[in-house]
């Protein structure tokens, strides 16, 4: 059974970069696309976007000038990078398997179990 | 972008009862929608996709309907594990949106 763990910095500077990496086992990196989503404290889910089997990303409007995803050189990892963070940032971020393989829009099947990052000088 | 909106915010129930949570969205997304579980410190868990399909090992007090602008996730009868947050979200179209998410809190 695939299992994906969320790892990075949990103190991050504003105006820095926060980056953070997913690691997968127990299962392919493809055909799936691989997701990050994050949830402020106490509040609702936000979809960062994704990366798929053939390298493409795709992201949420609302953040892409700041936002990329990219697969590891291990090819076994996700990373993300969100440049010029603010207090705003400050959440728990989730990697997120598709529940099956396809780029189209979809939902969500395997979760990591999130790695909360705090923006604070 | 496709606003999912929830209601109600939250509900208080008790065991053994029926609840049922709505999602509404801001166009017609077809059958493309998804009900996630989250329990407190956890990631969510889907479990309802394509409207009404139940996922791999969801019990089947959980049951979801609807299609286009107005969906619902019913629980038919409360057990205490169901004590939870619960989210919709549309899969139908870019950028992938959730609603708010309502809270199913013990009566």
């Amino acid at each position: 059974q695939v299992q994906l763990q969320e790892s990075g910095p949990g103190l991050v500077k504003p105006s820095e970069t926060l980056s953070l990496t997913c690691t997968v086992s127990g299962g392919a990196i493809s055909p799936y696309c691989w997701n990050w989503i994050r949830q402020p404290p106490g509040k609702g889910l936000e979809w960062l976007g994704y990366i798929d089997q053939t390298g493409k990303s795709r992201y949420n409007p609302s953040l892409e000038r700041r936002v990329t995803i990219s697969v590891g050189t291990s090819k076994s990892q996700i990373s993300l990078d969100l440049k010029s963070v603010t207090a705003a940032d400050t959440a728990v971020y989730y990697c997120v398997r598709y529940l099956y393989g396809d780029s189209r829009p979809s939902w969500f099947g395997p979760w990591g179990q999130g790695t909360l990052v705090t923006v604070s000088s | 972008d496709t606003q999912m909106t929830q209601s109600p915010s939250s509900v208080s129930a008790s065991v053994g009862d029926r609840v049922i949570i709505t999602c509404r969205a801001s166009q017609g997304i077809g059958r493309w929608l998804a009900w996630y579980q989250q329990k407190p410190g956890q990631a969510p868990r889907l479990l309802i996709y394509g409207a009404s399909n139940l996922q791999s090992g969801v019990p089947s007090r959980f049951a979801g309907s609807g299609s286009e602008t107005h969906f619902t996730l019913t629980i038919s009868s409360l057990q205490p594990e169901d004590f939870a947050t619960y989210y919709c979200q549309q899969a139908e179209s870019f950028p992938l949106t959730f609603g708010g998410g309502t809270k199913v809190e013990i009566k």
